[in-house]
């Protein structure tokens, strides 16, 4: 069965580095999301991308963070210069497209040091 | 902000017991989601439900969506060890954007043998 994948699963970095994450979005699917999760508390949506541009951003979502698709299959998050408030679980998911069912990976836990 | 609220927060019971967990919200939305959560892990999508008063079967778990589309639920019958887990429901609206998941805080399920 076709799955979201991400690498990496675990990224320890120091403050005011750059980080990039990747992800593999199911093949087919057109609609491509980062969410995050802080330890403790609830999923919270980042960005979503479609027909390779950003169609939302959250509050969340400032200046420090970019989206890309450099390749037909590669998705990416990162993030420019990190603090201690950026270390959470970040979640990529894709969708072939309304209603919602959206499919997400197995996360990257960033540590920021 | 549209906001869902999940009860009860967490739910220990025995094995073969059923259970119902709740989401609610203020708002309507257009279609809903349920998923689970293990530790360390992704959502795992388990149902969508898109009409008011729809109700769709996953073997032992039941989903309801409300007449309104403003609340859901979630029956689990002769629950068993493997059903443990934190339960999250999220809410999607279509809009001008491609819209994005609204997450609940979510239920974390104890089902002991």
């Amino acid at each position: 069965e076709p799955e979201v994948t991400q690498t990496p699963s675990h990224q320890v970095t120091q403050m005011g580095q750059e980080v990039i994450l990747r992800c593999v979005p199911i093949s087919n699917h057109l609609y491509f999301y980062w969410y995050r999760q802080i330890l403790g508390q609830k999923v919270e949506f980042l960005v979503s991308f479609y027909n390779n541009e950003i169609s939302e951003k959250s509050e969340i979502f400032d200046d420090q963070f970019s989206v890309e698709r450099p390749d037909g299959s590669n998705f990416t998050l990162k993030i420019r210069s990190t603090k201690l408030e950026d270390s959470a679980m970040y979640f990529c998911a894709s969708s072939p497209g309304p209603p919602g069912e959206q499919y997400f990976g197995p996360g990257t836990r960033l540590t920021v040091t | 902000t549209q906001l869902l609220e999940q009860s009860p927060q967490f739910l220990s019971i025995q094995e073969g017991e059923n259970l119902t967990v709740y989401c609610n919200s203020s708002s309507v939305f257009s279609s809903l989601q349920w998923y689970r959560q293990e530790p360390g892990e992704g959502p795992v999508l388990l149902v969508t439900v898109v009409t008011g008063g729809e109700v769709k079967k996953l073997k032992r778990l039941t989903f309801q969506f409300g007449d309104a589309r403003k609340d859901s639920s979630l029956h689990i019958t002769a629950a068993q060890p493997g059903d443990t887990g934190l339960y999250l429901c999220a809410g999607f609206n279509y809009g001008g954007s491609q819209g994005n998941l609204i997450f609940g805080k979510g239920t974390k399920l104890s089902v002991k043998p």
